[in-house]
């Protein structure tokens, strides 16, 4: 079955780029949309944005201006930069494979904290 | 973008209670609509989608209702493995957004 591991700075100054990635085993990276979303300390989850593998993307408008997500086929990985972050972008962060048929997502990383401070 | 409210935000039950969750929807998502469960320091796990269709390996404890704005999850008896958090998530459109989340806790 498809995992998924991402991997990242865990700090990052306020108004840098951080950036992250995700590995995608155990089969195809071709099945899904993949996708980034993170969990503010005890609040809710918020997706950001997905990837096709064809390359095609979709943003949350309010991060869209400083959000990129990419996939690398190669690889096997997919990826998220996110400019000029500042405290509110402190989260764990997540990616997942959403399955657009049925239109949930799964599977999940198990997520990294990224802390933005100075 | 469709907001998702959830009730109630936090619930004390016991083992072997039945348990209900209201998702609802700002506008009509038809039933574009899953439900998963969160464990502290874990990563969300789905157990319903399109409504009430259980995800593989989920027990049957579990079930989903519902259509347009509102709808609800159940378990039917509640067992110690359950007490986590519970959020749903609309995919009407591609703007995704999800529930707040209802803790589920051990009276």
């Amino acid at each position: 079955q498809v995992q998924l591991q991402e991997s990242g700075p865990g700090l990052v100054k306020p108004s840098e780029t951080l950036s992250l990635i995700c590995n995608v085993s155990g089969g195809s990276i071709s099945g899904y949309q993949w996708s980034w979303l993170r969990q503010a300390p005890g609040k809710g989850v918020e997706w950001i944005a997905y990837v096709s593998y064809s390359g095609s993307t979709n943003y949350i408008p309010s991060l869209k201006s400083r959000v990129t997500i990419s996939i690398d086929k190669s690889k096997n990985l997919f990826s998220l930069k996110m400019t000029s972050v500042t405290a509110a972008d402190t989260a764990i962060y997540f990616c997942a494979g959403y399955e657009m048929q049925y239109g949930y997502f799964d599977p999940w990383g198990q997520g990294t904290l990224v802390t933005v401070s100075s | 973008d469709i907001q998702m409210t959830q009730s109630p935000s936090s619930l004390s039950a016991s083992v072997g209670d039945r348990v209900a969750i209201t998702c609802r929807a700002s506008q009509s998502i038809s039933t574009y609509l899953s439900w998963y469960q969160q464990k502290p320091g874990k990563a969300p796990k789905l157990l319903i989608y399109t409504t009430s269709t259980l995800q593989r390996g989920v027990p049957s404890r579990f079930s989903g209702s519902g259509s347009g704005t509102q709808f609800t999850l159940t378990i039917s008896s509640l067992q110690p493995e359950d007490f986590a958090t519970y959020f749903c998530q609309q995919s009407y459109n591609t703007r995704f957004t999800f529930g707040p989340g209802t803790t589920v806790d051990i009276k």
